[in-house]
């Protein structure tokens, strides 16, 4: 199985600033992941990574917000941009499945508190 | 589009006694189902999944679910809980040749002595 490190694990941030979150994979993967967790909630998609590509935004999140990179087919970073403690959440990478008939693997999540 | 209900947010059980969490999904053709559990302060760890053959499917730590298509249902059991298994229970499901999960709101699991 694959093993997915994310950081920063946790961390405390002013409002209007801004914090990026690295996702490293240690084996290749055509597509990654980013969720989001508000308290007390379930995960919510909030875009799917190709490399090469823009990144494909769910409903409700923008790429100014949200912005994504995705250089290689190990890495991928979410920016959480001019945060508000609404912000406040455990973000979630997540890697797509090396064959079909696996699941998908996730990082420790990084949590964030704005404030 | 896919979707997965929980209907119980919060379950307490005693130590020792049975578990059930329930889970229905709502998909087009059969999906790939995972129950998945999340400590406080922990990521996501998978416990089992379904994805064809045997509607009965065995996970780690004693779990066990099983696929109702008639139901469209993935219930989650344990015959018997351990304090350790208190945390958040998430059902989740993936259709066939589409690679993103979508996850039901979560059970959260209390154990008493």
């Amino acid at each position: 199985s694959a093993v997915i490190s994310q950081k920063p694990s946790r961390d405390i941030c002013q409002r209007g600033t801004s914090l990026t979150i690295q996702c490293q994979v240690d084996s290749q993967v055509t597509m990654m992941f980013w969720y989001r967790q508000q308290p007390g909630q379930s995960l919510t998609l909030i875009a799917t990574a190709n490399q090469g590509s823009e990144a494909t935004y769910e409903s409700g999140f923008v790429i100014d917000k949200f912005p994504i990179s995705r250089p290689n087919l190990t890495f991928s970073t979410l920016t959480v941009s001019n945060m508000s403690p609404e912000d406040s959440s455990i973000y979630l990478c997540s890697a797509d499945p090396p064959r079909q008939n696996t699941e998908a693997f996730f990082g420790q999540g990084t949590r964030l508190t704005v404030v | 589009a896919q979707s997965v209900t929980q209907p119980d947010i919060h379950i307490t059980v005693s130590e020792g006694a049975s578990l059930e969490l329930r889970c229905n999904y709502s998909y087009g053709a059969t999906p790939y189902l995972f129950w998945y559990v999340q400590s406080p302060g922990q990521g996501l760890q998978l416990l089992l999944k379904y994805f064809s053959g045997d509607t009965l499917v065995q996970g780690i730590k004693g779990f066990e679910a099983e696929f109702k298509r008639s139901q469209s249902s993935f219930n989650l059991r344990k015959p018997s809980v351990h304090w350790s298994d208190a945390a958040e229970y998430f059902c989740a499901v993936r259709g066939f040749g589409n690679e993103k999960l979508t996850f039901g709101t979560g059970t959260r699991l209390t154990i008493i002595p």
